[in-house]
């Protein structure tokens, strides 16, 4: 079963728009971890945010923000005013009881110049 | 560089040959995670270790595919007989503690058969 769903397969946009990629997750589990992850073409994996299941407040760091819906299963990532460097393939993670973490397949976000 | 250290950066093998991919975790953790990343595609978790112990290996292949993390040493993921559908990237991720700690991942192993 899908753990981890990001409907968008690929965003484009032009710099300075706001963007939002979304994260449906699927879990039993009362507690569990969310995760955000950047990984630009250059093929590293950047952590950008992690969020329990109990803190449901939303998170703003710079030009990124996080919401966090358990009512809907959600946490979707928005990004104000993008950049060319904000460019790359973002994925969601779930992590359960087990430790390891389910990747959703990855949104990959172009912005233009 | 304090973080998760693969090599190496890039593995040519021949089919049929072994493939020894190998990471360093960041100092201080004791997890390891290994992924795999096919083209175009996300990670897939494979196997979960600590020292000298495998926690979970529910996402490793059963055939060829082995995992190991001694108590001194690198983890070491081990591809024997490899064939062309292994290529892909494989990324080592380690963290402090079990879930809902950040796995800090290293830049990945780019297998490639031939």
């Amino acid at each position: 079963a899908q753990k981890v769903t990001q409907a968008q397969t690929e965003i484009s946009v032009v710099e300075k728009e706001d963007v939002t990629l979304d994260c449906v997750y699927e879990t039993r589990d009362t507690t569990y971890y969310l995760f955000w992850y950047k990984q630009p073409p250059s093929g590293e994996l950047v952590f950008l945010i992690r969020r329990n299941s109990f803190d449901e407040q939303n998170e703003i760091s710079g030009r990124y923000s996080w919401n966090f819906q358990k009512s809907t299963s959600s946490f979707n990532f928005t990004i104000t005013a993008s950049q060319v460097v904000d460019s790359a393939v973002y994925f969601c993670a779930l992590s359960e009881a087990r430790g390891d973490m389910r990747f959703g397949a990855g949104t990959r976000l172009t912005v233009k110049p | 560089n304090a973080g998760v250290m693969q090599n190496p950066r890039h593995l040519v093998r021949r089919r049929g040959q072994e493939a020894r991919l190998r990471c360093s975790p960041m100092k201080g953790h004791s997890h390891v995670y290994w992924y795999r990343q096919l083209p175009e595609e996300g990670l897939k978790f494979m196997v979960y270790l600590q020292k000298e112990n495998i926690i979970d290996e529910s996402g490793m292949p059963k055939e060829r595919f082995s995992a190991e993390f001694p108590k001194e040493g690198p983890s070491i993921l081990r591809i024997q007989q490899v064939v062309r559908g292994d290529s892909a990237a494989y990324f080592c991720a380690s963290s402090h503690g079990d879930r809902g700690w950040p796995q800090h991942f290293g830049d990945g192993t780019r297998l490639s058969i031939l």
